[in-house]
């Protein structure tokens, strides 16, 4: 069975400053990859997905997240974090061999900090 | 505007007093799941619908029964409630399962006492 491993369950950080949210996962197929953002009291939202091609996708807000199939990890990344990126991110997975069911991660709180 | 609803928002119940929480969509999709969501465990899902009269478990199940009579609705129903069903509940729709985004409703935070 696939699971997801979000290594942070907790990252401050300073407005203006990067910040990387790390994703693992273990699946030894074909997989989709996702990050939800949940800001608060309010249900998830798409980040961004990676279903196939470049490595390297862009999503919202100015987040990027890059896919490493060696490594079978998922990290986003956003150079310059707004006071209103506070917030938690879900990373996820879905792979074809289990009917496309997605498995979430535990979750990482960002608390940007002026 | 395309959306997810589902009521109520909050609801504090006792152990044993059957409750339905409802969820809607208006964006003619296909698939529908419940979530639950705990702290540090993120969102495991319940049960989920490939379409009208299609429903499978997840990987929480227990305890917990769904319908999908109509395509937009797709009621979480508990039969007996207990206090390790306290949690935050989400409900969200897609057009194909695990491919496409998946839109979220706002949440339906359930206390059992």
């Amino acid at each position: 069975a696939q699971s997801v491993t979000q290594l942070d369950s907790q990252v401050p950080v300073f407005e203006e400053a990067p910040v990387e949210l790390r994703c693992n996962y273990s699946s030894s197929v074909s997989v989709y990859l996702f990050w939800y953002v949940q800001y608060p009291n309010q249900g998830l939202q798409l980040l961004l997905k990676y279903l196939s091609g470049s490595t390297l996708v862009k999503g919202i807000n100015g987040f990027e997240a890059e896919f490493n199939k060696s490594q079978t990890s998922f990290h986003l990344r956003k150079p310059s974090v707004h006071i209103s990126d506070t917030a938690e991110y879900f990373c996820a997975v879905s792979e074809k061999a289990a009917g496309n069911k997605l498995t979430f991660g535990g979750g990482t709180r960002v608390l940007v900090k002026p | 505007e395309a959306q997810v609803t589902q009521n109520p928002r909050y609801l504090i119940t006792v152990t044993g007093k059957k409750l339905t929480v409802t969820c809607s969509q208006n964006m003619n999709h296909e698939y529908m799941s419940w979530y639950r969501q705990d702290p540090g465990l993120g969102l495991r899902q319940i049960y989920y619908s490939m379409n009208v009269e299609v429903t499978d478990k997840g990987d929480v199940p227990e305890g917990y029964k769904v319908s999908r009579k109509e395509k937009r609705n797709f009621p979480l129903i508990l039969e007996s409630p207990s206090p390790n069903q306290t949690s935050l509940y989400f409900c969200a729709s897609s057009i194909l399962a695990g491919v496409d985004e998946q839109f979220f409703g706002p949440g339906t935070r359930l206390t059992v006492l």
